[in-house]
């Protein structure tokens, strides 16, 4: 079975443009959470969405939004980019039930020039 | 204020010399508490999930435990391919929110 597919796994944007960034989660998993991880540092939770539902929120701007789709699928989406929105940005699934163990992707490198 | 911080933030280690990785945390209602491992380049790879005071969980060299306050992560005979950053982070339970602390990067010498 396929893991958490992130795409695209590398992109470049200049400051004040706007990006999003796809994640298919494992079969069967309702639900997805979105991450940012600057170099050094944990993932900083921005969103997760249960059964197309937003069900946590991170502190970020309301530049940063996301939805999830029929099919389970998400899409993160930044506006105006800033140069601090350089990082590494990651999508988990889960059951949504039992161990609450999130399966990550590989992550999508966002640099902002 | 930081809701999950994990000490050592680096540990070297020589192979089978064991050790204990410490992640304390302030959450008010805890939902669950979690280790993962993250290999450079890559995402975090689920170890395990902890949700109550006194609670252990066991994968080969790693074990796992929970008190009111903190989790440590034990690895006994540690090989160099255990080499990783390991993160722990926690859920709250009102707000669904997860906090990652900013890991212990372990380096395993043969």
């Amino acid at each position: 079975d396929a893991g958490v597919t992130q795409s695209p796994t590398h992109l470049i944007k200049t400051r004040g443009q706007q990006v999003t960034l796809r994640c298919s989660p494992i079969s069967g998993h309702k639900s997805v959470s979105w991450y940012q991880q600057v170099l050094g540092q944990g993932p900083q939770f921005i969103f997760q969405y249960y059964e197309k539902e937003e069900r946590g929120r991170g502190n970020f701007p309301d530049r940063f939004s996301a939805r999830q789709f029929p099919n389970y699928s998400s899409e993160l989406n930044v506006n105006a980019l800033l140069l601090g929105d350089s990082a590494l940005y990651l999508c988990a699934s889960s059951s949504g039930t039992g161990d609450y163990g999130y399966t990550f992707g590989s992550g999508t490198r966002l640099t902002v020039v | 204020e930081d809701q999950v911080t994990q000490s050592p933030e680096a540990l070297r280690l020589q192979e089978g010399e064991s050790s204990s990785l410490n992640c304390s945390y302030t959450v008010s209602g805890l939902r669950g508490l979690f280790w993962y491992r993250q290999d450079p380049g890559k995402g975090p790879e689920f170890l395990f999930t902890l949700y109550s005071a006194g609670e252990e969980k066991e994968k080969e060299r790693l074990k796992a435990t929970l008190t009111k306050k903190e989790s440590f992560l034990h690895i006994t005979a540690p090989k160099p391919e255990d080499s990783a950053t390991y993160l722990c982070a926690v859920q709250e339970y009102n707000f669904n929110k997860f906090y990652f602390g900013s890991g212990t990067k372990l380096n395993v010498k043969p």
